[in-house]
């Protein structure tokens, strides 16, 4: 089956250190790979995607390559800033008749001033 | 454009009783879903809808039920409400099948069963 795993958190970071979210995946086919980012008290928010191997997603000073030979998808983030403190979540698509995400656990980033 | 709505916000029910979760989208899109995501964990799929009338179950389905009777709404019903079913429900929409098409989330209803 398919299942994402992802770092447990919460990482605790200072203002403008570097972060990276570690996510790893099973996929049963070729899945396209995404990050949602949800900010306190909303709903999930599309962060960044890519979509085969060797892409690079990124948005807002985030990136994340999709790595096929290692199964990986990790978040970076070169300088962190205190309105990045959220719950980030990995997940994957493949192909499949009802375009259902299977999502990781999430992982909480607090970021201090 | 509103996007994906929700209501309510929260709900305390008592355990036993029943209530509807509304969600509506204003994108036409064609597939929905419900999630439910507990303290702590990822979100777990419980139905999903690829179009009026077309619903199919998910990963947690049990104590819920849903309809699709038109494209915009999405209702999900809790019968006979139980503790285990405490947790933060979403709703999602997306455009079609295939592709790396992204999901859509509203708000989220925060319930409490006691």
């Amino acid at each position: 089956g398919n299942s994402v795993t992802q770092m447990e958190g919460p990482v605790t970071l200072s203002e403008e250190a570097f972060l990276t979210i570690n996510c790893t995946y099973t996929a049963t086919g070729y899945p396209s790979l995404f990050w949602y980012v949800q900010y306190p008290g909303e709903g999930l928010q599309l962060l960044l995607k890519a979509t085969k191997a060797d892409d690079k997603g990124s948005n807002k000073g985030f990136e994340a390559t999709y790595r096929k030979e290692t199964t990986s998808f990790h978040l970076e983030k070169g300088s962190v800033q205190v309105s990045d403190s959220a719950v980030y979540f990995c997940a994957l698509k493949v192909n499949n008749a009802g375009n259902m995400l299977t999502f990781g656990g999430g992982t909480r980033l607090m970021v201090k001033p | 454009n509103a996007g994906v709505t929700q209501t309510p916000k929260f709900r305390i029910l008592k355990i036993g009783q029943s209530m509807t979760l509304q969600c509506a989208q204003d994108m036409n899109h064609n597939y929905m879903y419900w999630y439910r995501q507990d303290p702590g964990m990822g979100l777990k799929l419980i139905y999903y809808s690829v179009g009026a009338g077309i619903t199919d179950k998910g990963e947690v389905p049990n104590g819920y039920n849903v309809s699709r009777s038109t494209t915009e709404d999405f209702p999900l019903r809790l019968e006979l409400a139980a503790p285990s079913q405490t947790s933060v429900y979403f709703c999602a929409s997306s455009v079609k099948a295939g592709g790396p098409s992204e999901q859509y989330f509203g708000p989220g209803t925060r319930l409490t069963v006691t």
